[in-house]
């Protein structure tokens, strides 16, 4: 089946240093993956879309500049929080779809960010 | 009123027992309907999706009710493995944007 893997599983880094996620879609070609974010016993909210070989669409109060998204190939997303904060910490997830609109998205397995 | 609302529980019930969870979106243009499940600390894993005939897998029954915008999970025989977060999802639009409730917490005991 198709499977997505993400990395780092989960990564505690110093305030102020940048954080690179890496989301790869391993046996499908992913022309849109999604970046997800979610805090303690809350829902997950989606950050942005990230469109191979464009720039990626944020959801409104995303800050864009903050949360560098790059999708450079039709198998790999990455996200990168710059300059991270504590209020930063939290689960983020990535998901990809194969074939047509509307078919179930696959997630990775998630990345737990902790900003000391 | 959010988009996706679920009760967030949480339900506790005895082994073997047989629970329902609901949930309600507020779109009415929304086109794909989907129960993922959340372990603890994990990504979230597709469940089954929901047609608007129903459908069942194994002890897992999905309905969908278009007309009261409402989406149902039924689990019968209830297994200590069954304990986790059920998220409802929803599709709206073109695309695979999804948004989610904040899922219904389910606890199986002995």
């Amino acid at each position: 089946g198709a499977v997505v893997s993400q990395h780092p599983s989960w990564v505690i880094c110093k305030s102020g240093t940048s954080v690179k996620i890496e989301c790869r879609s391993l046996d499908f070609q992913a022309t849109t993956m999604f970046w997800y974010r979610q805090f303690p016993k809350q829902s997950l909210m989606l950050m942005a879309t990230s469109n191979e070989g464009s720039k990626a669409t944020y959801e409104q109060g995303v800050e864009k500049d903050k949360f560098l998204i790059n999708h450079a190939s039709l198998t790999l997303s990455t996200l990168t929080v710059t300059s991270a904060h504590p209020e930063d910490s939290s689960f983020y997830i990535c998901s990809a779809g194969q074939g047509a609109y509307n078919s179930p998205l696959h997630f990775g397995n998630g990345t737990r960010l902790t900003v000391t | 009123r959010k988009e996706v609302e679920q009760d967030p529980g949480p339900f506790n019930v005895p082994e073997g027992a047989t629970v329902a969870f609901n949930c309600t979106y507020s779109n009415s243009a929304s086109q794909s309907f989907f129960w993922y499940r959340q372990d603890c600390r994990k990504e979230p894993k597709l469940l089954m999706s929901v047609y608007s005939s129903g459908n069942e897998d194994g002890r897992f029954t999905a309905q969908l009710n278009r007309a009261s915008q409402y989406i149902s999970l039924l689990i019968r025989d209830s297994k200590l493995s069954d304990s986790a977060t059920y998220l409802c999802v929803v599709s709206t639009g073109g695309g695979n944007k999804l948004t989610f409730g904040t899922g219904t917490q389910l606890k199986v005991e002995l």
